[in-house]
Parts: structure tokens; C-alpha cells; sequence
């Protein structure tokens, strides 16, 4: 069945260090990975996402990059800060309707 | 401009209850999804709502069932409750099915007891 395996589960660097998220899916027909960032007690956001035809994408310090052969993505944070601190979450879909298959997350501690 | 907006945000029900979620889309949007989301775990997809008919459904049992209203809004119904169904659900909203521009709403956190 469709499956996103997410890895690590928690994630702990010194501010200005680099983080680094993978996850791994199962279904070929997959073509869209969002990544969402959750905060204690709050609504998951989107932060960044990657369609099937693009290998990587960047928005300042945060980029995905996607493996197709490999059925893998990553979500890498670099100059981390405090704030950068919660649980992200990646996410796979495929063209039939738009359900997303959610990874189990990973808590990531930016320490001061 | 509103966002997804769901109620309540807490609900304390017994083993054997109904309860009843809402959601609100966000204005613009008109397919609405429903997702569960257990204490440490990823939002598991329930089922989606579009043209007040539900489109898609994830690996949840019968007792879980929604409706689509004319104004786009949504209602999540779950009977029989289990001690296993205290979760955050997670309502989501879109423009059109297969859009992934989704948007959350901050949830319902319901728990049996």
C-alpha cells in the first residue's frame, strides 16, 4: 500500500548548524511532496514543496530535493535558529484526488 | 481573509458516543478533507469532500462518515467512539480536488474516555 517512511524521529543541532530530513515512498505514481511544519498545539503549514519534474528546490535557507529512482526526498534546513524549532513532516501524493500520505515526523530541537 | 476554521477545539465524549466535527473552508476553496492525527504520529487521511459528495476515502472504518454542505463547509460524524479515536482532527480545504494547495485548520482535539 502507499506508505512515506520519515527519518530521523528527533533531530537536535546547535544553532547555525545544518538539518537534514529524509523520507522514502512507496507509491511510482507520486508527483507532488509538500513539507510541513508543525509547532506545539498548532496547524501544520507548508513551508516548501516539490513536483515530480523539478529535482530541487530552494527558498533561503530551506530546500527539498527529490530522488525519483530512488523514490526518496529531503528537507534540508541550513543557518538553523531557535524558532526553526518543531515537527516537520513530509508528505507524498499522486494525481488522483490530492490525499497527501504523511510521514510519522521528526522533532527538530535548534539549541541556543 | 479567513482561514480554515474548525470547532470545537476541545471535545470530551464517553466510549460508545456520537460526535460531530465542523469546518469551515477557507473562502475561495471548495473541496474540504478530513484528516485524523494521533498524539505523535502524521495526519492519517480520512476522506474528502467535493460538489457536496465524498470523493475519496482512506482506510477508516463505516463509523466514520462527513457531509458537505452547499456552502462548502463540512462535517466530520464519528459514532461508536473508541478510546482508539481520541486524536487531533485535522479539517483541510482546497480549490478543487487533486489542487494541492492545501490549507489546514488548527483542529478539534477530541478525546474518549
Amino acid at each position: 500500500g502507499e506508505n512515506v517512511e520519515q527519518h530521523p524521529s528527533t533531530l537536535s543541532v546547535q544553532e547555525g548548524d545544518s538539518a537534514v530530513i529524509k523520507c522514502t515512498y512507496s507509491d511510482s505514481a507520486s508527483n507532488y511532496f509538500p513539507w510541513y511544519k508543525q509547532e506545539l498545539g498548532k496547524r501544520p503549514q507548508l513551508i516548501i514543496d516539490i513536483r515530480s519534474n523539478v529535482g530541487e528546490k530552494k527558498d533561503q535557507r530551506i530546500a527539498v530535493t527529490l530522488n525519483k529512482t530512488a523514490k526518496h526526498f529531503s528537507l534540508h534546513i541550513t543557518e538553523t535558529q531557535p524558532e526553526d524549532s518543531a515537527v516537520y513532516f513530509c508528505a507524498a501524493s499522486n494525481n488522483q484526488g490530492g490525499k497527501l500520505i504523511f510521514g510519522q515526523g521528526t522533532e527538530l530541537s535548534v539549541k541556543p | 481573509d479567513a482561514g480554515v476554521t474548525q470547532s470545537p477545539t476541545h471535545l470530551i465524549k464517553t466510549r460508545g458516543q456520537q460526535v460531530t466535527l465542523r469546518c469551515s473552508p477557507k473562502s475561495g476553496h471548495d473541496t474540504v478533507s478530513w484528516y485524523q492525527q494521533a498524539l505523535g504520529q502524521g495526519p492519517q487521511f480520512i476522506f474528502q469532500y467535493y460538489e457536496e459528495e465524498e470523493r475519496q476515502r482512506g482506510n477508516f472504518p463505516d463509523r466514520f462518515s462527513g457531509h458537505q454542505f452547499p456552502n462548502y463547509s463540512s462535517e466530520l460524524n464519528v459514532n461508536a467512539l473508541l478510546l482508539g479515536d481520541s486524536a487531533l482532527y485535522l479539517c483541510a480545504s482546497s480549490l478543487l480536488p487533486g489542487n494541492h494547495g492545501y490549507t489546514f485548520g488548527s483542529g478539534t482535539r477530541l478525546t474518549v474516555v
